[in-house]
Parts: structure tokens; sequence; C-alpha cells
């Protein structure tokens, strides 16, 4: 069947300008999650969702990342006002409920802030 | 919060060496401890999983070993192949709706 998948797979922006990342995850999966990844480093955490609802948001950097996620499905990533240290790839997974399941990743979004 | 450190951060091994990697949780409520393989380039992979109710788990070449005790948890991985060659990252979790907190990772490069 059909693995997560997200979109754009790049992106490059200029300083200042917002972005919308978008993550489409396998289809019966009640949980979702947003990773970034900087080169060389770990999965930092973003947000959780279950459902709609985001019970989990403690990851979110500032003020000018923002998630929502709608039907249930689809979950869009906004970063207003775009820096340079925002450059990563933005990584989305979904497990069909909560952290104690096999987390499915999708391929990444890699995102250049000029 | 929950804290995972994973040591080391690099490790070269020769083919068919045994390799292992370790990390330490802070949070004695976790329970769920996954192991994912990220190839270059490619996504992230669950390789293997334990959950605090047992000391051992094993799946062919690849075994993860858990201490509640002390608060840590390694994978060991046998008879090592070029194709073991990755960035594996080790996450521990706690109960109902918790996230997974990932270790830093680890680069493993095992030659031919």
């Amino acid at each position: 069947g059909a693995g997560v998948s997200q979109s754009p797979s790049n992106k490059v922006t200029e300083k200042g300008k917002d972005v919308e990342l978008r993550c489409d995850p396998i289809s019966g999966h009640t949980a979702l999650y947003w990773y970034r990844q900087s080169l060389g480093q770990g999965l930092e955490f973003l947000i959780y969702f279950q459902g709609n609802s985001a019970p989990d948001k403690s990851g979110l950097p500032s003020d000018r990342f923002s998630a929502e996620r709608t039907g249930g499905s689809v979950s869009t990533l906004t970063i207003q006002r775009t820096q340079q240290e925002d450059s990563a790839v933005y990584l989305c997974a979904s497990s069909s409920s909560g952290s104690q399941n096999e987390q499915f990743f999708g391929p990444g979004t890699r995102l250049t802030v000029l | 919060g929950e804290n995972v450190e994973q040591h080391p951060s690099t490790l070269s091994v020769q083919e068919g060496d045994s390799a292992v990697i370790k990390c330490t949780y802070s949070d004695s409520a976790s329970n769920y401890f996954p192991w994912y393989k990220q190839e270059l380039g490619k996504r992230p992979q669950l390789i293997i999983d334990i959950r605090s109710n047992v000391g051992e788990k094993k799946d062919q070449r690849i075994a993860v070993t858990l201490n509640k005790t002390a608060k840590h948890f390694s994978l060991h991985i046998t008879e090592t192949q070029p194709e073991d060659s990755a960035v594996y990252f080790c996450a521990a979790s706690g109960t109902g709706y918790s996230t997974l907190t990932f270790g830093k990772g680890t680069m493993l490069l095992v030659s031919p």
C-alpha cells in the first residue's frame, strides 16, 4: 500500500518568506508527527497529532512555526518569516495509534532558506 | 521531559565484526524503546523495538538489551556487513499519548 508522502521534496525560499510543507499519512493512521533533521543531527521532535488535535506541540521552536491537521488525514506545517536557521529536512511520520507503535516516515522536505 | 543520550556518535568496524550502540534515558516511566536505521539519503525505518516487560529481544543478526534499573538499552549487531552502514537512532517513549524522544544517532561504517 501507499506509504507516507510529503510535498514538496525540495523547497528553496528567501529569508522572510512563508512556506507550507504537506504530509499525507498512511490511510487509517490516527497519529502524525513532525520532526526536523539538520545536517548530521538527530531527529528533533516538533509536534504530534492524534486525530485532528495536537496533544503535544512542545517541540515547535518559535511562534513562527504552526501546524494543522484536517479530516484526521493531511497535515500542513507552516513556517512564517523564514530564517536561515530554519534550513533542514522536515520529516513527517505516522503510526496506527500513539507513540508505542511503529512510526512510518515520509521521504522528507528539504528546506533551504537563502 | 525525557532525555536520551546515545554513544558513540560514530563507529567504524571491519566486516564480520560486532557493533554495539548504547543509549541511556532519564524518565523511569518510559517503557518502549525502538531503534531506527537511516541509510544515506533515505527515511528512517524501524529495525527492532523492545518493551519494558522483557530484557532482551533478538531478530537474526540484531539484538537489543534493556536494563530498566540502570535506565540503559543497547543495540547489538553481529557479523556486520557493508549494507549495515547507516545512522542508527535509539528512542524512548512512555505510555499513552507521550511522544518518542530520539537520541542523536550513531553513524556506523562497516568496511569490507
